[in-house]
């Protein structure tokens, strides 16, 4: 139990456009989910927490008019990157808490690489 | 602010080996500490959490609030614990992490 997906696993965009991950958990509800940006070698940095029916919350400098989140259902929350650019090419992780497990269990989805050209 | 630090990019030790990752936090109030493993292309998983004082696949960690520590352990390696660990501090709704410290264990 306790899986997260998310989609698509890599996405190559052209500069400009927009480009929409989704994170879902699959059997579980889950009320609050979290997106992660991860450069190569270096650890996750939290952009947001999402959660669900209410608007998300940025970490400091991370643009929210650039990362668009969506946290529509108990299932599913979604990131849309808006007008790409190649400094926005990283690894993006979301996870996902489960409060029927307890207030610490996060699962993670196995991340979206997205390269902007 | 909270911090996680983990000094170590690259830790090899041969099988059968004790070894030990460090993580340092800063952090003023009581920490709620974690380590995660990610396994070659496998996604992140949670290895073990202070408050349950388990031990996971061979794996403690101990808080010291005195160095402000969270170590992780294991007394003899295996190859199959090879893969990137990350410690992490929980607050506030939100989870931190330290920059990984990837383990080789070599046969």
């Amino acid at each position: 139990g306790a899986v997260v997906s998310q989609h698509p696993s890599r996405v190559i965009c052209k500069s400009g456009t927009s480009v929409k991950i989704e994170c879902r958990s699959l059997d579980f509800q889950a009320t609050t989910m979290f997106w992660y940006r991860q450069f190569p070698k270096q650890s996750l940095m939290l952009m947001a927490t999402s959660n669900e029916g209410s608007k998300a919350t940025y970490e400091q400098g991370v643009e929210k008019d650039k990362f668009l989140i969506n946290h529509a259902s108990l299932t599913l929350s979604t990131l849309t990157v808006t007008s790409a650019h190649p400094e926005d090419s990283s690894f993006y992780i979301c996870s996902a808490r489960d409060m029927g497990r307890g207030l610490y269990e996060q699962y993670f989805g196995p991340g979206t690489r997205l390269t902007v050209t | 602010a909270q911090r996680v630090t983990q000094p170590e990019k690259l830790l090899s030790v041969f099988k059968g080996a004790p070894v030990e990752l460090k993580c340092n936090y800063s952090y003023s109030g009581s920490p709620e500490l974690f380590w995660y493993v990610q396994y070659s292309r496998q996604r992140l998983q949670l290895l073990l959490r202070h408050i349950s004082r388990e031990s996971i696949k061979g794996f403690t960690a101990d808080l010291n609030k005195g160095e402000t520590s969270f170590h992780l352990k294991k007394p003899f390696a295996q190859e199959e614990d090879s893969a990137m660990y990350y410690c992490a501090l929980y607050n506030f709704n939100k989870f931190y992490f330290g920059s990984g410290t990837k383990l080789n264990v070599k046969p």
